[in-house]
């Protein structure tokens, strides 16, 4: 059974860092592009970073570029998302997601991500 | 960047109705789009892929037609379990977008 498990949200001021991290299991991790998908609470979806293939290209959205990164460490089958310099904008519920544009998509159950001083 | 705009909204409906959500790109996209549904409280899942592709195990109520910067997901005789939220998703070039959504509402 493919599982995906977040952890990391929490309650931080802006300014500050958090670190996500998403627990794979249940398939071969290191042969998957991995994703990062937010939702700010009662509006929509947002992608925020992706690591695709097995040279690990990275890709971010706009809003996050130069303050979040993402890696992946293989050997711990665990996705990573720090997030430097935090704004009240990236409050959110945050996914990691395989497969989110082919194959069967595997989404986690998400991590709150609150900002505010 | 390319922009998604979904419409409508919000859309009220009786079960056994049919429902058209519209995602329409900035530019052109070829057939790189995915519709996904959302429950309250629950994650997203992907109903369609490559624009008009079912994903498997996907009642076949549901459908998506479309190419270039022209999309329609279609739902042929709404159910109770279909009340939810609907997103494209266009991942042609990054960064990749969502479309705002569409609730589906009961009438």
């Amino acid at each position: 059974e493919v599982l995906l498990v977040e952890s990391g949200g929490g309650l931080v001021k802006p300014g500050e860092s958090l670190r996500l991290s998403c627990a794979a299991s249940g398939f071969s991790f290191n042969s998957y592009s991995m994703h990062w998908v937010r939702q700010a609470p009662g509006k929509g979806l947002d992608w925020v970073s992706s690591i695709i293939g097995s040279r690990n290209y990275m890709y971010f959205a706009d809003s996050v570029r130069g303050r979040f990164t993402i890696s992946r460490d293989n050997s711990k089958n665990t996705l990573y998302l720090q997030m430097d310099s935090l704004k009240a904008d990236d409050t959110a519920v945050y996914y990691c997601v395989r497969g989110l544009v082919a194959g069967e998509d595997y989404w986690g159950q998400g991590t709150l991500v609150t900002v505010s001083s | 960047d390319i922009q998604m705009t979904q419409s409508p909204s919000s859309l009220s409906a009786s079960v056994g109705d049919r429902v058209t959500i519209t995602c329409r790109a900035s530019q052109g996209i070829r057939n790189d789009l995915g519709w996904y549904q959302q429950k309250p409280g629950k994650a997203p899942k992907r109903l369609i892929y490559a624009a008009s592709s079912l994903q498997s195990g996907v009642p076949s109520r549901f459908s998506g037609s479309g190419s270039g910067t022209e999309f329609t997901f279609t739902i042929n005789s709404l159910q109770p379990e279909d009340f939810a939220t609907y997103y494209c998703l266009q991942h042609n070039s990054y960064p990749w977008t969502f479309g705002q959504g569409t609730k589906v509402e009961v009438k």
